[in-house]
């Protein structure tokens, strides 16, 4: 079974640009998690999407977007970039993103600079 | 806000010592403490899940047990290899909120 993918690996960008993230689940796997990881900070949630819908969002500004397609994977868009935005992006997938037994499963991650 | 806590931040360990370090989680309204190892270059990977005070899970040398009143659990890793570097991460879910709050980790280095 092929494991989360997602692309790009690295991504460099300048101030006030845009960008778009993508995260393909494992197969079967209906539930897609975003975190950012910066410099000295542990894994911070963004968002969780199961069936196309955001289902629980973390503290970060409306810049931070994202969705679910049908087939489960999921984009993260950032509009408007700041410096403080360079950072490792992972998603995680899961059969339900619910219940403890329902394991996360990591992607390699995107690193995004910001010029 | 909810605050997880690892410790130490990093830890460098002779190879075929053992070691064990700590995470710190609020005790109230618990539901399940998960653990990761993450190797440099790889996604991280799911050690265990624990949700029971007393519980103790094992993975080969690896093992952890959980305090669910006091709010700790700790992580032992027996006769270290190096394949054992990596960074160690906690993460802590609460009922009414199953997203994963993570802590930021604790680094091993294994010493050849």
């Amino acid at each position: 079974k092929a494991g989360v993918t997602q692309t790009p690996r690295y991504l460099i960008k300048t101030r006030g640009q845009q960008v778009t993230l993508s995260c393909s689940p494992i197969s079967g796997h209906r539930s897609v998690s975003w975190y950012q990881q910066t410099p000295g900070q542990g894994l911070q949630f963004l968002f969780e999407y199961f069936s196309e819908t955001q289902r629980n969002k973390g503290n970060f500004p409306g810049r931070f977007s994202g969705r679910q397609f049908s087939n489960s994977r999921s984009e993260m868009n950032v509009s408007t970039l700041e410096l403080g935005d360079s950072a490792l992006y992972l998603c995680a997938s899961s059969v339900t993103g619910t219940g403890v037994k329902d394991t996360q499963y990591f992607g390699p991650g995107t690193r995004l600079t910001v010029l | 806000i909810l605050n997880v806590e690892q410790s130490p931040q990093s830890l460098h360990v002779q190879e075929g010592d053992s070691t064990n370090f700590t995470c710190s989680f609020p005790s109230s309204n618990f539901y399940a403490l998960h653990w990761y190892r993450w190797e440099t270059a790889k996604s991280p990977e799911a050690l265990f899940v624990m949700t029971l005070n007393g519980d103790e899970k094992k993975k080969g040398r690896i093992s952890a047990t959980l305090n669910t009143k006091e709010g700790y659990s700790y992580l032992y890793i027996k006769g270290s290899q190096p394949e054992d570097s990596a960074t160690y991460l906690c993460a802590f879910t609460h009922f009414g909120n199953e997203k994963l709050t993570f802590g930021t980790g604790t680094r091993l280095t294994i010493i050849p």
